[in-house]
């Protein structure tokens, strides 16, 4: 079946980097992405990579993808205070009827401290 | 970017009343539309995806007679909780995706408490 899997926490200092994995099962997912959730709002596209690729670099933002073991990660360069959030890693799989649809993780609470 | 809008942001209701959740592509035709919950420090899950003008499909698990989804135009769909309980509080978020793209854009979500 369809699944996602994340590590829950994440603490960082600021000024560091930081790193989120993630794992999945569905190898035939399109794209992957990455979300980030602030408390009490929707989810905002980070960024996302297509499956024929190993790496997608935007800004501070590096997405490295390693199909052969389902591996995906986010590197956030310099992190900052702003970036505490969760971070969901999500695929494209199949809905019900055969509509594309995202199967998200649970979710990492990236934590800055100064 | 595109913008998805929802509304309300938060609403309080009494149990057995129904409560209806409006999403708005604001800058761009959504020809489809999906519904997700979210329980707290959980992720979210798909309820349903609709495309504007067919009816809705539900994912395996969600009753479609007690989360009605109506698509009815390119920039909005609705979401009816009916005879709404306490275990239907939640934060509900829709997505919304044009006609040439695989992106989704989501809207910030709308939290609901039954009491």
């Amino acid at each position: 079946g369809e699944d996602v899997e994340q590590s829950l926490f994440l603490s960082v200092r600021e000024g560091d980097s930081s790193v989120i994995n993630c794992t999945y099962t569905d190898s035939s997912s399109t794209y992957l992405y990455w979300y980030k959730q602030e408390p009490g709002a929707g989810l905002q596209l980070l960024t996302y990579i297509f499956s024929n690729m190993d790496m997608k670099q935007d800004q501070r933002l590096t997405v490295l993808l390693n199909k052969k073991d389902k591996h995906l990660s986010l590197r956030i360069a310099d992190t900052q205070t702003g970036d505490s959030a969760i971070y969901f890693c999500a695929e494209s799989g199949q809905g019900s009827g055969g509509y594309n649809k995202l199967i998200f993780g649970a979710g990492t609470r990236l934590a800055v401290h100064p | 970017g595109a913008v998805v809008s929802q509304h309300p942001s938060w609403v309080i209701c009494k149990s057995g009343t129904s409560v209806k959740i409006e999403c708005r592509s604001l800058d761009f035709q959504a020809t489809t539309m999906f519904w997700y919950r979210q329980f707290p420090k959980q992720s979210l899950m798909l309820m349903a995806t609709s495309n504007e003008g067919s009816k809705a499909t539900y994912e395996q698990g969600v009753e479609k007679d007690k989360f009605l989804i109506n698509h009815a135009s390119l920039t909005l769909s609705t979401l009816t909780v009916t005879s709404a309980h306490p275990e239907d509080s939640s934060f509900y978020i829709c997505s919304a995706r044009g006609r040439t793209t695989y992106e989704q854009y989501f809207g910030p979500g709308t939290r609901l408490t039954v009491t």
